[in-house]
């Protein structure tokens, strides 16, 4: 079975370029996670997903970010205008929520470069 | 409200050492545990869990103890090898949110 799958996995892009990042939870999962990684904050919580309605946003750092999930199969953060400090890795989880805990199961990630 | 602690990196071993990082957590009621792995380039995998009190995770030669009377689950492995070096996460899970809370991760680089 296919993981957590993620794309592009690199972009590069310039300052106030739009950004769209792409995420497919592994089948069956009903939660989805964005977080996103730097040296200096670590990784951080953006947003997460119940059956594909946004619980709890409070992560998203500014309203440049916007994050939809409009089918169980499928998600996008996006980045409008994007900014040089949006520069990190961005990664997708998901997970399947249940009694005893929730493995995550993460992406490869998308490493986002902004100029 | 809920956070995890982790000791600071990062941890320098040579291969063989024994090695512990220490992970203590605040919590109301009785978390699951987590310890999860970043190898460089990739993304976090679940590396052992505990979901009660004195249980014991374990996997690819690494343990840790869910001890509740100390709000602690220190991850402990007898003898490193080059290949364990990466960034370890102990988080926890509260159920009522249904999410992960993550500590800042510790580096561990192991030299031969």
């Amino acid at each position: 079975d296919a993981g957590v799958i993620q794309s592009p996995r690199h972009e590069v892009t310039e300052m106030g370029q739009e950004v769209t990042l792409r995420c497919k939870p592994i089948s069956g999962h009903n939660s989805l996670f964005w977080y996103r990684q730097t040296m200096m904050r670590g990784l951080e919580l953006l947003i997460y997903f119940n059956n594909n309605v946004p619980i709890d946003d409070s992560g998203m750092p500014e309203d440049r970010f916007s994050a939809k999930m409009p089918n169980a199969s499928f998600s996008t953060l996006k980045i409008q205008p994007s900014e040089p400090r949006d520069s990190a890795v961005y990664f997708c989880a998901s997970s399947l929520r249940r009694e005893g805990g929730n493995e995550q199961f993460f992406g490869p990630g998308t490493r986002l470069t902004v100029l | 409200g809920n956070s995890v602690t982790q000791m600071e990196g990062p941890v320098t071993l040579s291969e063989e050492a024994f090695l512990t990082i220490n992970c203590t957590y605040t919590a109301t009621g009785y978390p699951s545990l987590f310890w999860y792995v970043q190898y460089p380039g990739e993304g976090l995998q679940l590396l052992l869990k505990a979901t009660k009190a004195d249980d014991k995770g374990s996997n690819k030669g690494f343990e840790a103890t869910y001890r509740k009377e100390t709000t602690s689950f220190h991850l402990e492995k007898g003898s490193v090898q080059v290949s364990d070096s990466a960034v370890y996460f102990c988080a926890l899970f509260s159920g009522g949110y249904n999410k992960l809370i993550f500590g800042a991760g510790t580096r561990l680089a192991v030299h031969p």
